[in-house]
């Protein structure tokens, strides 16, 4: 059965700095990853996705994302953090072979000004 | 406004009222999913569409749920004789069609408080 773990419940970034939020994954054929973004009382918005190619995947508002195999990681990262960054982050993975999205817990990030 | 869209966006009810929620999809979308999401917690996967076809089911979904897409546009989720643990965000999401490498879009929610 696939899973995800965001080990981070919350990180805290200062504005302007570099920011990693971090995800593992489990699936047992090929990943389909995910990251998703939620504003208070919003639904989540998609920000990138890895299906297959360039480890790098780049995303909405500058969001990219590095998909290591190895490490079974899909960390999301920005060069330069805003604090309109902040928000309720969450990674997901599909099973090639499955239909259904898995989601890890979330990470919140918080951009200090 | 083309994305997913959810009505209610709240919903109050006392416990052992039926409740029932709608979702339209982005238009051209085949796929319809239903999650369920906590405080503190990621989306829950209950539910989806292929059409009209109802094509899986969590073990989440109790029998007092039901979710039909009766003419594989909009879909409605009825909650029977609610529960306060049934309070959470009642999200819907849509896709394209088959695949895993189909992005799903999400509504904004409804949200259940059960009294």
């Amino acid at each position: 059965a696939q899973s995800v773990a965001q080990p981070e419940d919350q990180v805290n970034v200062a504005e302007g700095n570099p920011l990693t939020v971090k995800c593992t994954y489990s699936v047992s054929g090929n990943p389909y990853l995910f990251w998703y973004v939620q504003y208070p009382n919003r639904g989540l918005q998609f920000l990138l996705k890895y299906i297959t190619g360039d480890n790098l995947v780049k995303g909405s508002y500058g969001f990219e994302a590095e998909f290591n195999k190895s490490q079974t990681s899909f960390h999301l990262k920005k060069p330069s953090a805003l604090v309109s960054d902040s928000a309720l982050y969450f990674c997901a993975v599909r099973d090639g072979r499955d239909d259904k999205i898995i989601f890890g817990k979330g990470t919140r990030l918080h951009i200090l000004p | 406004d083309t994305g997913v869209s959810q009505d209610p966006r709240h919903k109050i009810t006392k416990r052992g009222q039926n409740v029932t929620f709608r979702c339209d999809p982005i238009s051209e979308h085949n796929r319809l999913y239903w999650y369920r999401q906590t405080l503190g917690q990621g989306p829950e996967f209950l539910t989806y569409f292929q059409n009209e076809a109802q094509l899986e089911k969590s073990r989440l979904l109790s029998d007092r749920f039901s979710a039909e897409r009766p003419k594989g546009s909009f879909s409605t989720l009825e909650i029977q004789r609610t529960e306060q643990g049934d309070s959470a965000m009642y999200l819907c999401a849509s896709s394209l069609g088959p695949g895993g490498m189909d992005t799903q879009y999400f509504g904004p929610g409804t949200r259940l408080t059960v009294l």
